[in-house]
């Protein structure tokens, strides 16, 4: 299994501004996941992290709305830019590929709760 | 877009029933999975049943998985106040490792 925390783990946030959310985890992972949880919803899937290059989004989710990096294989970030209400919600990121091979189950992050006001 | 719808919605019964939940999906699959969230908190993985495989037990969790109805149940067995969360069903699909969330159900396990 992996280790994986998230800074911050809560944020009150003002609308217009941006959030950046850090994801790490305690081992070298092959694929790194961000998600959004709305309030009382399921989980959606913004992007998968690509190390060393782009991150590929999902329908619905685009990369000035949702900037993801991921420098290195333990790492990524996820920025919430020019925020509204509508953006509340808890953001995870997940991971796959512990030791270089998929096994298609996810180990999740505690999760982001943020609340715009 | 979510690909799975669970039922019900949510349940809520006594310490040492059966819980039994339902997951229905689209599209072929290669794995179907079930996670727990407590709080609403990060998911904890329970159990992978892969397209080929019908049955399968971990602990007190038993998975059906119909292919053909493309539909799953996830059975908890002598439930326990501990297991008071919602779960989510999850597919794969290909030989992608994204997951497709349903839509959950909250399950309330009183004393």
């Amino acid at each position: 299994s992996a280790v994986i925390s998230q800074k911050p783990s809560r944020d009150i946030c003002q609308r217009g501004t941006s959030l950046t959310i850090q994801c790490q985890v305690d081992s070298q992972v092959t694929m790194m996941f961000w998600y959004r949880q709305q309030p009382g919803q399921s989980l959606t899937l913004i992007a998968t992290a690509n190390q060393g290059s782009e991150a590929t989004y999902e329908s619905g989710f685009v990369i000035d709305k949702f900037p993801i990096s991921r420098p290195n294989l333990t790492f990524s970030t996820l920025t919430v830019s020019n925020m509204s209400p509508e953006d509340s919600s808890i953001y995870l990121c997940s991971v796959d590929g512990l030791g270089g091979a998929s096994s298609y189950e996810q180990y999740f992050g505690p999760g982001t709760r943020l609340t715009v006001t | 877009s979510q690909q799975g719808e669970e039922d019900p919605q949510a349940l809520s019964i006594q310490e040492g029933e059966n819980a039994t939940m339902n997951c229905s999906y689209k599209t072929s699959i290669n794995n179907l999975q079930w996670y727990r969230q407590n709080s609403g908190r990060g998911l904890v993985h329970l159990i992978l049943i892969r397209s080929n495989e019908r049955e399968k037990h971990s602990g007190r969790l038993r998975v059906t998985l119909d292919t053909s109805k493309k539909s799953s149940s996830l059975l908890i067995t002598a439930s326990r106040a501990a297991d008071t969360a919602s779960y989510f069903c999850a597919t794969v699909a290909g030989t992608a490792s994204k997951l497709t969330f349903g839509t959950g159900t909250r399950l309330q396990v009183t004393l």
